[in-house]
């Protein structure tokens, strides 16, 4: 598609459920970002993408989190036992490559755990 | 942990006026970019700043990259309703060069 696409657009779930968000970039941009961000700061990091492996990890708040990118292209981050405090917008962004330029982001997932 | 803190956090101003925000800080980056952000949307690129001491201009906004590259500015002139957005300074850093925002700066103009 022309840009990048996240699905769905708001999810609301219970405390303790688990949740699946996805990301569909740019066609051909082999570097994908997960980001999370609260209301009016700027976004923090999650985890990257080079083609199908993380590159880096680091952002991952803990082990309820995971991401991945079987092939490449479309990523799911995913959610286990979700708990209030996860509640936030989660960000993709995709790029050409790994490089200082080009990032272009989704509309982002607004995720409520109630 | 590298840190990129925007100043004002939030700014409210009248039609017409001019303004400046700030981002700094204590790491030195390879390129700083600059990003606007409205409500139910992900961050926009508007500009990116390679050279130290770099202007660059776009419309009614200015950017600059500080001499030593640990810091920026953004200044408005004339401000505008329509420049009610979120703005985010953002660097590469780390040894994977991911993509680091700052803290942001929510700028409100009133007609």
């Amino acid at each position: 598609g022309a840009g990048v696409s996240q699905t769905p657009s708001n999810k609301v779930t219970e405390k303790g459920k688990y949740v699946e968000l996805r990301c569909d970039p740019i066609s051909g941009h082999t570097a994908l970002y997960w980001y999370r961000q609260s209301l009016g700061q700027g976004p923090e990091f999650l985890i990257y993408f080079q083609g199908t492996g993380a590159a880096d990890d680091s952002g991952l708040p803990n082990d309820r989190f995971f991401a991945v990118r079987p092939e490449g292209s479309v990523s799911t981050l995913k959610i286990q036992r979700t708990e209030r405090g996860d509640s936030a917008v989660y960000l993709c962004a995709s790029s050409p490559d790994s490089g200082n330029y080009g990032y272009t982001f989704g509309s982002g997932t607004r995720l409520s755990v109630v | 942990t590298q840190l990129l803190e925007q100043s004002p956090q939030f700014l409210s101003i009248q039609e017409g006026e001019n303004l400046t925000v700030y981002c700094n800080s204590s790491s030195v980056f390879s390129s700083l970019q600059w990003y606007r952000q409205e409500p139910g949307e992900g961050p926009v690129l508007l500009v990116t700043v390679v050279t130290g001491g770099e202007v660059k201009k776009l419309k009614r906004l200015t950017f600059q990259f500080g001499d030593a590259r640990k810091d920026s500015s953004l200044h408005i002139t004339a401000a505008q309703p329509g420049d009610t957005v979120l703005y985010l300074c953002a660097a590469n850093g780390g040894a994977t060069n991911k993509l680091i925002f700052g803290t942001g700066t929510l700028l409100a103009v009133q007609p």
